[in-house]
Protein backbone atom coordinates (compact mmCIF):
# COMPACT_ATOMS: atom_id res chain seq x y z
CA UNK A 1 0.00 0.00 0.00
CA UNK A 2 1.21 3.32 -1.01
CA UNK A 3 2.22 5.79 1.69
CA UNK A 4 2.42 8.15 -0.48
CA UNK A 5 1.98 9.14 -4.01
CA UNK A 6 3.96 11.17 -6.25
CA UNK A 7 3.11 13.16 -9.52
CA UNK A 8 3.73 12.94 -12.34
CA UNK A 9 5.00 9.49 -12.82
CA UNK A 10 7.49 10.02 -15.64
CA UNK A 11 8.51 14.11 -16.60
CA UNK A 12 10.01 14.73 -19.75
CA UNK A 13 11.51 17.97 -19.84
CA UNK A 14 14.14 20.41 -21.90
CA UNK A 15 17.71 21.25 -20.25
CA UNK A 16 16.87 24.87 -18.45
CA UNK A 17 13.45 24.19 -17.95
CA UNK A 18 11.60 24.13 -14.18
CA UNK A 19 9.78 21.19 -13.01
CA UNK A 20 7.89 20.97 -10.26
CA UNK A 21 7.87 17.23 -8.68
CA UNK A 22 4.45 16.68 -6.55
CA UNK A 23 3.92 14.28 -3.42
CA UNK A 24 0.79 13.82 -1.83
CA UNK A 25 0.90 12.06 1.46
CA UNK A 26 -1.54 9.71 2.66
CA UNK A 27 -1.71 10.14 6.21
CA UNK A 28 -0.98 12.93 8.15
CA UNK A 29 3.06 13.01 9.18
CA UNK A 30 5.52 15.70 10.20
CA UNK A 31 8.81 14.51 8.09
CA UNK A 32 9.13 14.81 4.62
CA UNK A 33 12.11 13.68 2.44
CA UNK A 34 13.14 14.10 -1.05
CA UNK A 35 15.69 11.79 -2.28
CA UNK A 36 16.90 11.12 -5.74
CA UNK A 37 18.47 8.00 -7.93
CA UNK A 38 20.65 8.18 -10.67
CA UNK A 39 19.87 5.27 -12.99
CA UNK A 40 21.92 2.09 -11.85
CA UNK A 41 22.94 4.10 -8.95
CA UNK A 42 22.72 4.38 -5.15
CA UNK A 43 20.18 6.00 -3.69
CA UNK A 44 20.89 10.14 -2.48
CA UNK A 45 19.55 12.05 0.24
CA UNK A 46 18.49 15.53 -1.36
CA UNK A 47 16.92 17.15 1.68
CA UNK A 48 14.27 16.62 4.51
CA UNK A 49 11.31 19.06 5.68
CA UNK A 50 9.81 19.15 8.87
CA UNK A 51 7.22 21.95 9.96
CA UNK A 52 7.38 23.51 7.11
CA UNK A 53 10.96 24.49 6.96
CA UNK A 54 14.28 22.18 5.63
CA UNK A 55 15.54 20.76 8.37
CA UNK A 56 18.31 19.36 6.26
CA UNK A 57 19.91 19.23 2.99
CA UNK A 58 22.76 17.86 1.46
CA UNK A 59 25.63 19.13 -0.91
CA UNK A 60 23.60 18.44 -4.00
CA UNK A 61 20.58 20.40 -2.74
CA UNK A 62 22.23 23.62 -4.59
CA UNK A 63 20.10 26.81 -5.50
CA UNK A 64 18.40 25.24 -8.17
CA UNK A 65 16.23 22.97 -5.65
CA UNK A 66 13.63 24.45 -3.26
CA UNK A 67 11.30 23.01 -1.44
CA UNK A 68 7.62 23.80 -0.41
CA UNK A 69 4.38 22.86 0.98
CA UNK A 70 2.29 25.13 -0.25
CA UNK A 71 -1.46 24.25 0.76
CA UNK A 72 -0.37 22.34 3.49
CA UNK A 73 -0.73 18.62 1.79
CA UNK A 74 1.08 18.69 -1.47
CA UNK A 75 5.02 18.61 -0.82
CA UNK A 76 6.74 20.06 -4.00
CA UNK A 77 10.17 19.44 -5.18
CA UNK A 78 10.95 22.12 -7.86
CA UNK A 79 14.56 22.07 -9.59
CA UNK A 80 14.95 26.05 -11.03
CA UNK A 81 16.99 24.94 -14.61
CA UNK A 82 17.15 21.40 -14.78
CA UNK A 83 20.53 20.10 -16.42
CA UNK A 84 21.00 16.79 -18.16
CA UNK A 85 22.56 15.46 -14.93
CA UNK A 86 19.26 15.96 -13.17
CA UNK A 87 17.69 12.92 -15.08
CA UNK A 88 17.07 10.77 -12.11
CA UNK A 89 14.37 8.81 -10.14
CA UNK A 90 13.05 11.23 -7.41
CA UNK A 91 11.71 9.62 -4.48
CA UNK A 92 9.21 11.56 -1.57
CA UNK A 93 9.45 10.10 1.18
CA UNK A 94 7.50 10.10 4.34
CA UNK A 95 8.12 9.78 8.45
CA UNK A 96 6.04 9.95 11.90
CA UNK A 97 7.32 11.42 14.49
CA UNK A 98 8.35 8.56 16.86
CA UNK A 99 9.73 6.61 14.45
CA UNK A 100 13.33 6.65 12.19
CA UNK A 101 11.68 4.32 9.56
CA UNK A 102 11.34 6.20 6.17
CA UNK A 103 8.76 4.60 3.77
CA UNK A 104 9.33 5.97 0.15
CA UNK A 105 6.62 7.00 -2.64
CA UNK A 106 7.00 5.03 -5.76
CA UNK A 107 8.94 8.05 -7.23
CA UNK A 108 8.80 10.09 -10.51
CA UNK A 109 11.19 9.46 -13.52
CA UNK A 110 12.50 13.05 -14.87
CA UNK A 111 14.07 12.80 -18.16
CA UNK A 112 15.86 16.13 -19.19
CA UNK A 113 16.82 16.32 -23.17
CA UNK B 1 34.80 9.56 5.56
CA UNK B 2 31.54 8.43 5.74
CA UNK B 3 30.60 5.44 3.48
CA UNK B 4 27.81 2.72 3.15
CA UNK B 5 28.75 -0.23 0.98
CA UNK B 6 28.00 -3.68 -0.05
CA UNK B 7 30.28 -6.49 -0.71
CA UNK B 8 28.92 -8.27 -3.79
CA UNK B 9 27.33 -6.58 -6.40
CA UNK B 10 24.65 -9.74 -7.42
CA UNK B 11 23.81 -12.99 -5.37
CA UNK B 12 22.34 -15.78 -6.91
CA UNK B 13 20.54 -18.18 -4.99
CA UNK B 14 18.49 -21.37 -5.55
CA UNK B 15 15.00 -20.86 -4.27
CA UNK B 16 13.96 -22.26 -0.77
CA UNK B 17 18.02 -22.04 0.07
CA UNK B 18 18.69 -19.16 2.74
CA UNK B 19 20.38 -15.89 1.64
CA UNK B 20 22.79 -13.91 3.30
CA UNK B 21 23.20 -10.02 1.70
CA UNK B 22 26.26 -7.87 3.74
CA UNK B 23 26.67 -4.76 4.47
CA UNK B 24 29.89 -2.53 5.95
CA UNK B 25 29.46 1.35 7.04
CA UNK B 26 32.29 3.18 8.35
CA UNK B 27 30.54 5.54 10.52
CA UNK B 28 30.88 5.14 14.26
CA UNK B 29 28.35 7.59 14.92
CA UNK B 30 25.52 5.42 12.94
CA UNK B 31 22.55 5.03 15.59
CA UNK B 32 20.10 3.07 13.20
CA UNK B 33 20.04 0.75 10.32
CA UNK B 34 17.32 -0.47 7.49
CA UNK B 35 16.94 -2.60 4.69
CA UNK B 36 15.25 -1.68 1.72
CA UNK B 37 14.04 -4.26 -0.93
CA UNK B 38 14.04 -2.23 -4.61
CA UNK B 39 11.83 -4.18 -7.56
CA UNK B 40 12.75 -2.56 -10.92
CA UNK B 41 11.12 0.40 -11.57
CA UNK B 42 9.63 1.37 -8.05
CA UNK B 43 10.77 2.89 -4.92
CA UNK B 44 12.61 1.40 -1.93
CA UNK B 45 10.15 -1.02 -0.05
CA UNK B 46 10.83 -1.07 3.56
CA UNK B 47 11.88 -4.68 4.94
CA UNK B 48 13.39 -4.52 8.42
CA UNK B 49 15.69 -2.05 10.63
CA UNK B 50 17.37 -1.70 13.69
CA UNK B 51 19.17 0.62 16.49
CA UNK B 52 22.50 0.82 17.43
CA UNK B 53 21.71 -0.91 21.18
CA UNK B 54 21.10 -4.23 19.36
CA UNK B 55 22.46 -6.73 17.48
CA UNK B 56 19.74 -8.62 15.91
CA UNK B 57 16.00 -8.97 14.70
CA UNK B 58 13.77 -10.64 13.36
CA UNK B 59 11.18 -10.23 11.07
CA UNK B 60 8.99 -12.73 8.76
CA UNK B 61 11.57 -14.50 7.49
CA UNK B 62 13.96 -11.87 7.50
CA UNK B 63 16.50 -11.55 9.98
CA UNK B 64 18.89 -8.02 10.63
CA UNK B 65 22.29 -8.61 12.21
CA UNK B 66 23.94 -5.84 13.00
CA UNK B 67 28.11 -6.48 14.43
CA UNK B 68 29.39 -2.88 15.95
CA UNK B 69 32.41 -4.57 16.66
CA UNK B 70 33.42 -4.15 12.79
CA UNK B 71 30.62 -2.29 11.86
CA UNK B 72 28.96 -4.91 9.75
CA UNK B 73 25.35 -5.42 8.81
CA UNK B 74 23.76 -8.56 7.57
CA UNK B 75 20.28 -9.21 5.79
CA UNK B 76 19.33 -12.82 5.99
CA UNK B 77 16.46 -14.17 4.21
CA UNK B 78 15.04 -17.93 4.95
CA UNK B 79 13.85 -20.26 2.36
CA UNK B 80 14.31 -17.47 -0.39
CA UNK B 81 11.38 -17.46 -2.96
CA UNK B 82 11.44 -15.87 -6.68
CA UNK B 83 9.65 -13.04 -5.45
CA UNK B 84 12.47 -12.01 -3.38
CA UNK B 85 14.47 -11.17 -6.62
CA UNK B 86 15.31 -7.79 -6.51
CA UNK B 87 18.15 -4.91 -5.66
CA UNK B 88 18.64 -4.60 -1.58
CA UNK B 89 20.10 -1.94 -0.31
CA UNK B 90 21.15 -1.14 3.13
CA UNK B 91 20.82 2.58 4.90
CA UNK B 92 22.35 3.97 7.65
CA UNK B 93 21.41 6.85 9.79
CA UNK B 94 23.84 9.23 12.02
CA UNK B 95 22.92 10.55 15.21
CA UNK B 96 21.32 13.66 15.62
CA UNK B 97 20.52 13.88 11.49
CA UNK B 98 17.31 12.27 9.70
CA UNK B 99 18.96 11.85 6.67
CA UNK B 100 19.85 7.94 5.19
CA UNK B 101 22.90 7.56 3.50
CA UNK B 102 22.43 4.14 1.19
CA UNK B 103 24.81 1.65 -0.15
CA UNK B 104 25.63 0.94 -3.62
CA UNK B 105 22.94 -2.08 -3.65
CA UNK B 106 22.93 -6.03 -4.26
CA UNK B 107 21.35 -7.71 -6.72
CA UNK B 108 19.26 -11.11 -5.40
CA UNK B 109 18.53 -13.26 -8.00
CA UNK B 110 16.64 -16.78 -7.87
CA UNK B 111 16.47 -19.21 -9.56
CA UNK B 112 13.48 -21.67 -9.53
Amino acid sequence: EPEVTQTPSHQVTQMGQEVILRCVPISNHLYFYWYRQILGQKVEFLVSFYNNEISEKSEIFDDQFSVERPDGSNFTLKIRSTKLEDSAMYFCARQGQSTDTQYFGPGTRLTVL
Amino acid sequence: GESVGLHLPTLSVQEGDNSIINCAYSNSASDYFIWYKQESGKGPQFIIDIRSNMDKRQGQRVTVLLNKTVKHLSLQIAATQPGDSAVYFCAEKHTGRRALTFGSGTRLQVQP
